[in-house]
């Protein structure tokens, strides 16, 4: 079974340009996660998908962060304006809606590095 | 709302020595506990969970884990590590209904032979 599948890997931008990371979870998987891992911290949520609906983005700063997810299946997470403060790893994750308990796939997560 | 204390930001060790990684949490609710490792430019892959009954749990690659309700913790332990688990360590809880992983800082275990 594929894991779960992020592009690109790495990514580096000048700040003010727009960025875009796209994310393949694992198949069967309903549930989508975008998470920011910045240096030296944990893994913080930004938005959660049940299948292409966003059931929560309270995290998300809506202000230059968007996501979508429509056909409930892969998504893209977008940037515009980048920031210098938005150089961290993206990681998505995935998980099925009807487990039991919440365990989590990850994916290899972009490295986004911002000039 | 949940949190996690991670008490330690690197633990170094000497090959085949044991190690405990300690992990404290807080939450209102019944939770689910997880322990993940992620290695260098990987994505964070998951040891081993607790979800109910025995305290004692064992993941993959030695780890096991004990859940005390009492203290609030679930530290990770292996009994001799080898160099291939250098690695950083991140504890996180998930609380009933809510899917939602709340994820420590993490804790950075560096073998040295």
């Amino acid at each position: 079974e594929a894991g779960v599948v992020q592009s690109p890997r790495y990514k580096i931008i000048e700040k003010k340009q727009p960025v875009a990371f796209w994310c393949n979870p694992i198949s069967g998987h309903n549930t989508l996660y975008w998470y920011l891992q910045n240096l030296g911290q944990g893994p913080e949520l930004l938005i959660r998908y049940e299948n292409e609906e966003a059931v929560d983005d309270s995290q998300l700063p809506k202000d230059r962060f968007s996501a979508e997810r429509l056909k409930g299946v892969d998504s893209t997470l977008k940037i515009q304006p980048a920031e210098l403060g938005d150089s961290a790893v993206y990681l998505c994750a995935s998980s099925r809606r009807d487990a039991s308990y919440n365990e989590q796939f990850f994916g290899p997560g972009t490295r986004l590095t911002v000039l | 709302a949940q949190s996690v204390t991670q008490l330690d930001s690197q633990v170094p060790v000497f090959e085949e020595a044991p190690v405990e990684l300690r992990c404290n949490y807080s939450s209102s609710v019944s939770v689910y506990l997880f322990w993940y490792v992620q290695y260098p430019n990987q994505g964070l892959q998951l040891l081993l969970k607790y979800l109910s009954g025995s305290t004692l749990v064992k993941g993959i690659n030695g780890f096991e884990a004990e859940f005390n309700k009492s203290q609030t913790s679930f530290h990770l332990r292996k009994p001799s590590v080898h160099i291939s688990d250098t690695a950083e360590y991140f504890c996180a809880v998930s609380g009933g209904s809510n899917y939602k992983l709340t994820f420590g800082k993490g804790t950075l275990l560096t073998v040295n032979p």
